[in-house]
């Protein structure tokens, strides 16, 4: 089993559609929840950050963190043809290990 | 803008030269990472730095090596490149404050 499991699409929603994206993790001792933004050819571009459970949001943005059940959510509100990207979570415990540990990525199209 | 510049941005190079690739910031920060992307397993972390000539391994180090003498640069070199390290490597940086990494634009690697 991989540390990091994310459904891996692709995934496509007419515009305006609400997406869903999903993590899921197999260590406890994550405590920091990133979702990055991957145009094609691109580096990946932090989107939302958050700290253990909860939710928070930026826009049409939420990210959501239930660590009771190892899950992660980034929603997507009002999608549009420019969100088309492939969309990554990554977590770390916040130690001076740095050990960043990515899903392998969901590729999303915004048809218009 | 994250400052990060990678270079070259893209190389074809054939079996059993050795390559280097750099990653340059402008941001003096202490972390700075390198990681590969393929398809099917996301981002895996090469090695790290953790300060001027402090690295370490990461999840697939085999056959790859690194320095860094400065704290701006950070140098991955395969010493004897194969196909199998035809891939898209990526370095990125933590900011200082929170746990996050910042990413710059890639490069493309073909080993032929």
């Amino acid at each position: 089993q991989k540390e990091v499991e994310q459904d891996p699409g692709p995934l496509s929603v007419p515009e305006g559609a609400i997406v869903s994206l999903n993590c899921t993790y197999s260590n406890s001792a994550f405590q920091y929840f990133m979702w990055y933004r991957q145009y094609s050819r691109k580096g990946p571009e932090l989107l939302m950050y958050t700290y253990s459970s909860g939710n928070k949001e930026d826009g049409r943005f939420t990210a959501q963190v239930d660590k009771s059940s190892k899950y992660i959510s980034l929603f997507i509100r009002d999608s549009q043809p420019s969100d088309s990207a492939t969309y990554l979570c990554a977590m770390t415990p916040g130690n001076y290990g740095q050990n960043f540990v990515f899903g392998p990525g969901t590729r999303l199209s915004v048809l218009p | 803008d994250a400052g990060i510049t990678q270079s070259p941005r893209h190389k074809v190079t054939e079996t059993g030269t050795p390559v280097t690739l750099r990653c340059h910031q402008t941001e003096n920060h202490r972390y700075m990472y390198w990681y590969r992307q393929d398809p099917g397993h996301g981002l895996r972390l090469i090695h790290y730095s953790y300060g001027v000539k402090d690295t370490d391994k990461g999840e697939v180090s085999d056959g790859y090596s690194v320095s860094r003498s400065k704290t701006e640069d950070f140098l991955l070199t395969l010493e004897s490149a194969t196909s199998s390290q035809t891939s898209v490597y990526f370095c990125a940086i933590k900011a200082p404050s929170g746990n996050t990494i910042y990413f710059g634009e890639g490069s493309w690697l073909t080993v032929v």
